[in-house]
């Protein structure tokens, strides 16, 4: 059983571009949650989907970010016109159900770049 | 407002000595409380979790002690290992919710 899975490892961006950050859940797993972890600090929560739905978007920027989780293929995190301050980690979760009890699995992270 | 806070920013020990992390939270709503363990270039993998109806909890080399009143728990890595050296996270949720509030992260050091 493969776990999860994200691409791509490193991204570059230049001011401005898009960048789309994919993460593929372990199998089995209908729940994805994303985090942002900016140098020197934790894991910042910003959403959680279900297949198809937003469940809490609470810590998504109001502006250029957005995340969607479709009934096929991988969940996105979207990030338009990107600035430097974007740079970070980009962590995703998954879990079999949205219990924070049951084991969270991360992926080994996005690190974007913007220059 | 960080709700999790995490204490020491870094923390060097000797083999065989006992690493002791600290975290404080605010949000009593808050009944689940996982720790992480991070290696260079990896994700968080869950190390352990404690909910409030105990005091402390034990894995292995690892045990969790928990003050319900203070609003505090702590790592305690025993007999430590130079392979134990990573980044620990402590965080905290509401266990029939799906997010964590994390802290900012204890980078350990196990010298030989």
């Amino acid at each position: 059983n493969a776990g999860v899975m994200q691409n791509p490892r490193h991204l570059v961006r230049r001011r401005g571009q898009e960048a789309r950050l994919r993460c593929s859940p372990m199998k089995g797993h209908s729940h994805v949650y994303w985090y942002r972890q900016l140098p020197e600090e934790g894991l910042k929560f910003m959403v959680y989907l279900q297949k198809e739905n937003i469940i809490d978007e609470s810590g998504m920027p109001k502006e250029r970010f957005s995340a969607e989780f479709p009934k096929e293929g991988p969940s996105i995190l979207r990030i338009q016109q990107v600035v430097r301050g974007d740079s970070a980690a980009y962590f995703c979760a998954s879990s079999p159900t949205g219990y924070l009890g049951e084991t969270q699995y991360f992926g080994p992270g996005t690190r974007l770049l913007v220059l | 407002q960080q709700q999790v806070k995490q204490s020491p920013q870094s923390l060097i020990v000797q083999k065989g000595g006992i690493s002791i992390i600290n975290c404080a939270y605010e949000n009593t709503a808050f009944d689940y409380f996982p720790w992480y363990q991070q290696f260079p270039g990896k994700g968080p993998a869950l190390l352990i979790a404690i909910r409030p109806d105990v005091s402390e909890k034990k894995e292995g080399r690892f045990t969790i002690s928990f003050n319900k009143s203070a609003k505090q728990f702590s790592l305690h890595i025993m007999d430590s290992q130079p392979g134990d050296s990573a980044t620990y996270f402590c965080a905290a949720g509401a266990f029939n919710a799906g997010k964590s509030t994390f802290g900012d992260g204890t980078t350990l050091t196990v010298k030989p």
